[in-house]
Parts: C-alpha cells; sequence; structure tokens
C-alpha cells in the first residue's frame, strides 16, 4: 500500500520569494503523483501530475514540481509567489497496475504575506 | 461545464437526525468517492464506486451509507447524525486508470449540534 508524506502542515513565505512544498511518498511499485491545490471553499483543483517522462513537470501558474525516484520524493517549487498562490496543497500518489484509490497527504497551508 | 455538483452546500443537523447528500458528475466518468476533511487531516475517503453498481468501504466507512444510483449519481446518507461526523465533505469522480487525476465537487459542508 502507498503512503504519502507531506512534512510541512504551514508554510508562511512573504510575497515574491520563492517556495518549495514538500511531498515524499512511499510505494512498492511504480507510481503516479499529483499536486493539487484548493482555494477556500473550494474543492481540490489539478495543479500538475507526473505520469512518465520528463521528471520535472510544469503547471500553467508558475509551479513546477520533480520527480526522484531515489529519494521518492515529489516537491512542489515556485520561484516567485503571489499574494493569490495562498491556499492549501495536497500531494497524491496512484499506484500504476493497482486500485485507482489516491492517497492523499495531510496537506501544507501556503500562506503568502505582502 | 458543470462538472461535479454537490448538494446542498451547507446544513446544520441535530443528533439523531438523517440527510442525504447528493453528487452528480457530467463527465461520464466510471468512478466515483466520497471524503471527509477535517482540519489537520486532510482527505479521508469514505466510500468510492469503481464503477456503476459497485461500492466499497474506505478508510472511515462507520455511520455512513452510499448509493450508486446510476453512472452519474453517487449519494452519502447519514442515517443518524453525530457531532463527530461535523466536517466538509466532498465528492470526487475519475475515469478508469490511475493515472487520471480526480475531479472535485465544492464541498458540503455540514454541522451535527
Amino acid at each position: 500500500a502507498q503512503s504519502v508524506t507531506q512534512l510541512d502542515s504551514q508554510v508562511p513565505v512573504f510575497e515574491e520569494a520563492p517556495v518549495e512544498l514538500r511531498c515524499n511518498y512511499s510505494s512498492s511499485v511504480s507510481v503516479y503523483l499529483f499536486w493539487y491545490v484548493q482555494y477556500p471553499n473550494q474543492g481540490l483543483q489539478l495543479l500538475l501530475k507526473y505520469l512518465s517522462g520528463s521528471t520535472l513537470v510544469e503547471s500553467i501558474n508558475g509551479f513546477e514540481a520533480e520527480f526522484n525516484k531515489s529519494q521518492t520524493s515529489f516537491h512542489l517549487r515556485k520561484p516567485s509567489v503571489h499574494i493569490s498562490d495562498t491556499a492549501e496543497y495536497f500531494c497524491a500518489v496512484s499506484e500504476q497496475g493497482g486500485s485507482y484509490i489516491p492517497t492523499f497527504g495531510r496537506g501544507t497551508s501556503l500562506i503568502v504575506h505582502p | 461545464n458543470a462538472g461535479v455538483t454537490q448538494t446542498p452546500k451547507f446544513q446544520v443537523l441535530k443528533t439523531g437526525q438523517s440527510m442525504t447528500l447528493q453528487c452528480a458528475q457530467d463527465m461520464n466518468h466510471n468512478s466515483m468517492y466520497w471524503y471527509r476533511q477535517d482540519p489537520g487531516m486532510g482527505l479521508r475517503l469514505i466510500y468510492y464506486s469503481a464503477s456503476e453498481g459497485t461500492t466499497d468501504k474506505g478508510e472511515v466507512p462507520n455511520g455512513y451509507n452510499v448509493s450508486r444510483l446510476n453512472k452519474r449519481e453517487f449519494s452519502l446518507r447519514l442515517e443518524s447524525a453525530a457531532p463527530s461526523q461535523t466536517s466538509v465533505y466532498f465528492c470526487a469522480s475519475m475515469t478508469t486508470g490511475g493515472n487520471q487525476p480526480q475531479h472535485f465537487g465544492d464541498g458540503t459542508r455540514l454541522s451535527i449540534l
């Protein structure tokens, strides 16, 4: 069975500063990896995903995540954050060839200060 | 596009009352899920339906029942609400294949007094 650990429950940062949200996973098989974002009073939305191929994946709003198989990590980064990036971020993993039930981390609250 | 629609958006119940949370998706997805979200706990799976006609328990099924009414609709029922069931409930759907993302509704905020 897979598991996901988001090491930071809350990450405060100033506007225009870089940020990294950490995600580590555990699985005995190959996995698909996802980052979701949740804005206040809304459901989760897909931010980006890693399925195969290039280990660096990007979103349309400047976030990127790198799949590191040896460290079983999928950290999310942005070089310069905006106030509007304030949200809850969830990392999720789904096992290849397994049941179609993703496992979610507990979430990281990104708080961007002006 | 509507995507995943949940009703109601808010509800306050008294302990012991029953209610059904409704969820419908218009994306022709096979799989549907019910989660609850509590502070510091992330998302916890209550029940899921891998395809029309099947339902299975998730991590925290006690106190809940579900019905996959058809391919579009998946309802969650609380038979006798308890204060511990105060939470935000999310419905999600997904097409077949672990390489696909889930699509979420905007949630139902439920308070049990």
